[in-house]
């Protein structure tokens, strides 16, 4: 399967505990995205690289989450002392570099955290 | 902020009848596209249209774009019970920025057998 993989696919935690997420984009890929989706709601963007550089962070991504991608293929994303309104369904997309006109991101199946 | 809106939030439709659904956003844009989402998975780019295209089609999919209103709208013909899903338009987060893109609340679509 070459698609984007998303670890673990379901996460329950304790409220103040840490936890860290991993996607693995499609190979070829240079761009990676990260989404936080909530119940109802459509996907709201957190971060993007572009290979390992971290070109644009949400405001939404406060100080307790951070992302990497240290060699420019898979990247991590921690969220330290979680809360509970961190429960949400975790989305990393994957695409070329877009050039004039977009292009279309490949979605992983998503880390859906619960934190009680 | 979410710069596309869905509409309506849910549809529901008997097997074999056409879906539309529309999606509305504020400022301008490059491209646009829809995705879809089945329960509790993640998202499948079904088609992206550029701003100097009017109408473009993929299988039973006809997607419109007026960049005069702001608009797009969602065909889906001839609908299956497996067409049941959320779908989303997904839009640039400004005029000249592609790297990111924001998307709508999504139409909940449930096509009954």
């Amino acid at each position: 399967d070459t698609g984007v993989s998303q670890d673990p696919r379901h996460k329950i935690t304790k409220r103040g505990q840490n936890v860290t997420f991993r996607c693995d984009p499609i190979s070829e890929h240079n761009r990676l995205y990260w989404y936080r989706q909530t119940l109802g709601q459509g996907p709201e963007f957190l971060t993007y690289f572009q290979n390992e550089a971290q070109l644009e962070k949400s405001r939404l991504l406060s100080d307790r989450f951070s992302a990497e991608r240290p060699k420019g293929s898979f990247s991590t994303l921690e969220i330290q002392r979680t809360e509970q309104g961190d429960s949400a369904m975790y989305l990393c997309a994957s695409s070329l570099n877009p050039g004039t006109g977009g292009s279309e991101q490949y979605f992983g199946p998503g880390t859906r955290l619960t934190v009680t | 902020s979410q710069q596309g809106e869905e509409d309506p939030q849910a549809l529901s439709i008997q097997e074999g009848e056409n879906a539309t659904m529309n999606c509305s956003y504020k400022t301008s844009i490059n491209n646009l596209q829809w995705y879809r989402q089945n329960s509790g998975r993640g998202l499948v780019h079904l088609i992206l249209i550029r701003s100097n295209e009017r109408e473009k089609h993929s299988g039973r999919l006809r997607v419109t774009l007026d960049t005069s209103k702001k608009s797009s709208s969602l065909l889906i013909t001839a609908s299956r019970a497996a067409d049941t899903a959320s779908y989303f338009c997904a839009t640039p987060m400004n005029s000249g920025g592609y790297q990111k893109v924001t998307f709508g609340i999504g139409t909940k679509l449930q096509v009954i057998p």
